[in-house]
């Protein structure tokens, strides 16, 4: 049972270019959530997402950032005209009900 | 203010050295749970506590859940070079959604 895969494991873009992360959950996960490090820091809760369902976003600059979770294929974290400020490990984590979450490896974002 | 805060922020120790890392919060807690992140890597699930006064062992590590449920600690036993990481609490809500503290970046050196 492959565990949460994230991709890329590392992405350079430039000042004003998009950023696109993908997180395929655990098989037979249906929950995922997205969470952002900065170094020395830990973990900041962004957006939960269920199947085709944002469940909650509370944690997600409203500007610039979207997630999805479509029906099928990975889950999506999108950052849209990134700033160096977004430089930061991304994490995310799948859950179903009874279970632990499990994390990925996490991609790391530079923006230069 | 965060909702846990962890401490000390920072610790390097000598290989078999004993340690003990807090996470101390004014919020009472179900359950809290305890990561590991090893540098490149995400958290790893250390352990779950959800009695007041629970203390469960996993190897040398020894981890307690305050009899209030408002705090924890970690303490480790003889530590190796191995146990270099950054430790995290957590405490789950009802979505499983996880609000971490800021972690104890500990560095044991041989």
């Amino acid at each position: 049972n492959a565990g949460v895969m994230q991709n890329p494991r590392h992405l350079v873009r430039r000042r004003g270019q998009e950023a696109r992360l993908r997180c395929s959950p655990m098989k037979g996960h249906s929950h995922v959530y997205w969470y952002r490090q900065l170094p020395e820091e830990g973990l900041k809760f962004m957006v939960y997402l269920q199947k085709e369902n944002i469940i909650d976003e509370s944690g997600m600059p409203k500007e610039r950032f979207s997630a999805e979770f479509p029906k099928e294929g990975p889950s999506i974290l999108r950052i849209q005209q990134v700033v160096r400020g977004d430089s930061a490990a991304y994490f995310c984590a799948s859950w179903e009900q009874g279970h632990e979450a499990f994390f990925g490896q996490g991609t790391r974002l530079t923006v230069v | 203010t965060q909702l846990l805060e962890q401490s000390p922020q920072f610790l390097s120790i000598q290989e078999g050295e004993n340690l003990t890392v807090y996470c101390n919060s004014s919020s009472v807690f179900s359950s809290l749970q305890w990561y590991r992140q090893e540098p490149g890597e995400g958290p790893v699930l250390l352990v779950t506590v959800v009695t007041g006064g629970e203390v469960k062992k996993l190897k040398r590590l020894t981890f307690q859940f305050g009899d209030a449920r408002k705090d924890s600690s970690l303490h480790i036993t003889a530590a190796q070079p191995g146990d270099t990481g950054l430790y995290l609490c957590a405490v789950p809500n009802a979505g499983n959604m996880l609000t971490f503290g800021g972690g104890t970046r500990l560095m044991v050196k041989p």
